[in-house]
């Protein structure tokens, strides 16, 4: 079993609707919770991390972390047809240096 | 200023060739990560640098995998007689400095060298 699970979609939902994205994980020494987007055919590039427990918001994306539940979610308001991409999250124990990713989830965006 | 970038951006490689795969972090990161990407599947670490040291190789499949980064800039990935098992993209990252433990140091990724081995 893997250190970070995240369903793989695809998941397509009209243009303006509410996204949830989740990943569940094993470890609990994980202490920084990321989430990356990836175009296709580009590198993934960093959306919003947070720090232990708690909720982060920017702009239109709230992060969530819930460590009782070692349960991580993404959700984006108004989605529009540029959010479509797949999205990574990503870990890392603190103190050590390499992310640890979940599969990614392939979100598509329909006008 | 000018992202983490990778050469060739696409190689196909015969089976058993070798093939080396170049790295140009960012001016001045001090950190610089490979990772690999199968199809459909998240990135999976390979080895980290700090400046010129490799201090964690514990991700590299094999010992046909070697990476270098002499003079603690440019980093090249070799891999010798490629198997078809190494078809993926290869990812190489930087970032400022080594994790502290306040926060999250981001790691910048590069657009990736798409290997392909017949």
């Amino acid at each position: 079993q893997k250190e970070v699970e995240q369903d793989p979609g695809p998941l397509s939902v009209p243009e303006g609707a509410i996204v949830s994205l989740n990943c569940t994980y094993s470890n609990s020494a994980f202490q920084y919770f990321m989430w990356y987007r990836q175009y296709s055919r580009k590198g993934p590039e960093l959306l919003m991390y947070t720090y232990s427990s708690g909720n982060k918001e920017d702009g239109r994306f709230t992060a969530q972390v819930d460590k009782s539940s070692k349960y991580i979610s993404l959700f984006i308001r108004d989605s529009q047809p540029s959010d479509s991409a797949t999205y990574l999250c990503a870990m890392i124990i603190q103190g050590a240096q390499k992310l640890v990713f979940g599969q990614g989830t392939r979100l598509t965006i329909n006008p | 200023g000018a992202g983490v970038s990778q050469s060739p951006r696409y190689k196909v490689a015969k089976r058993g060739q070798d093939v080396a795969l170049r790295c140009d972090p960012i001016s001045g990161h001090v950190s610089l990560f490979w990772y690999q990407q199968a199809l459909g599947q998240g990135p999976e670490f390979l080895t980290y640098f700090q400046n010129e040291a490799q201090l964690d190789k514990s991700g590299l499949p094999s010992d046909r995998f070697f990476a270098e980064r002499p003079e603690g800039s440019v980093s090249t990935l070799k891999i010798q007689r490629t198997q078809q098992e190494d078809s993926a993209v290869y990812l190489c990252a930087s970032s400022l400095a080594t994790q502290p433990r306040a926060r999250y140091n981001e790691q910048f990724f590069g657009p990736g060298t798409r290997l392909t081995v017949l």
